[in-house]
């Protein structure tokens, strides 16, 4: 089975950095997404880890370390527009199991 | 490019009724869509797998007589719910794949997603 773990709730002030973790305990690994999520839309992909290491993309940038089943997204510069929920995903056998999803909120 | 769009975008019907839902790949070959569920703050549910041409992987737990796949173009897939109760009120989200070794790395889009309400 597939257990994908991250925070349920996190909060932040405009223009600060917020860290979204993510543990995972997979039968198999192929990659490990994170998404974003708007209420009430699909999601849409942010990034991307299929190696160990920092994966740098603008203010968003995902870290990966396959050996502790361990990913982080990192949100910088955070605008109000980032309020979202964020939802981590690892992929095995060509299929997406997702996290139950982090909800960010930004204030002003 | 990678466009995926999804038909009605918003549904109502009555209980007992049955629901089509589309998604189709607008600019690429879709040889493999997914089919999720959502209910509200809870992650997206895995529903499916269809490949054109062939028969659905349905998941553990997801009746296959109830919820309908077909993937008949490569650009087409449908969910048909039928018999429609209220607890299938839900947010479904088709995904298209067009990458048929799928090995890149986020070969794999969403459509907008179709809200179902069963009253």
């Amino acid at each position: 089975g597939q257990n994908i773990d991250q925070p349920t709730e996190m909060t932040a002030t405009e223009g600060a950095i917020v860290q979204i973790n993510c543990t995972y305990q997979t039968s198999g690994f192929n990659g490990l997404f994170w998404y974003q999520q708007h209420a009430g839309e699909a999601p849409t992909f942010l990034s991307y880890n299929v190696l160990d290491g920092l994966e740098e993309k603008g203010r968003f940038s995902s870290f990966l370390s396959r050996s502790k089943g361990y990913s982080y997204l990192l949100l910088k510069e955070l605008q109000m527009k980032d309020s979202a929920s964020y939802l981590c995903a690892v992929r095995f056998r060509k299929k997406l199991s997702f996290g139950a999803g982090t909800t960010v909120t930004v204030r002003a | 490019g990678a466009v995926v769009s999804q038909h009605p975008s918003w549904v109502i019907c009555k209980s007992g009724t049955s629901v089509k839902i589309e998604c189709r790949s607008l600019d690429f070959q879709a040889t493999t869509m997914f089919w999720y569920r959502q209910f509200p703050k809870q992650s997206l549910m895995l529903m499916a797998t269809s490949n054109e041409g062939s028969k659905a992987t349905y998941e553990q737990g997801v009746e296959k007589d109830k919820f309908l796949i077909n993937h008949a173009s490569l650009t087409l897939s449908t969910l048909t719910v039928t018999s429609a109760h209220p607890e299938d009120s839900s947010f479904y989200i088709c995904s298209a794949r067009g990458d048929p070794k799928g090995e890149s790395s986020y070969e794999q889009y969403f459509g907008p997603g179709t809200r179902l309400t069963v009253t």
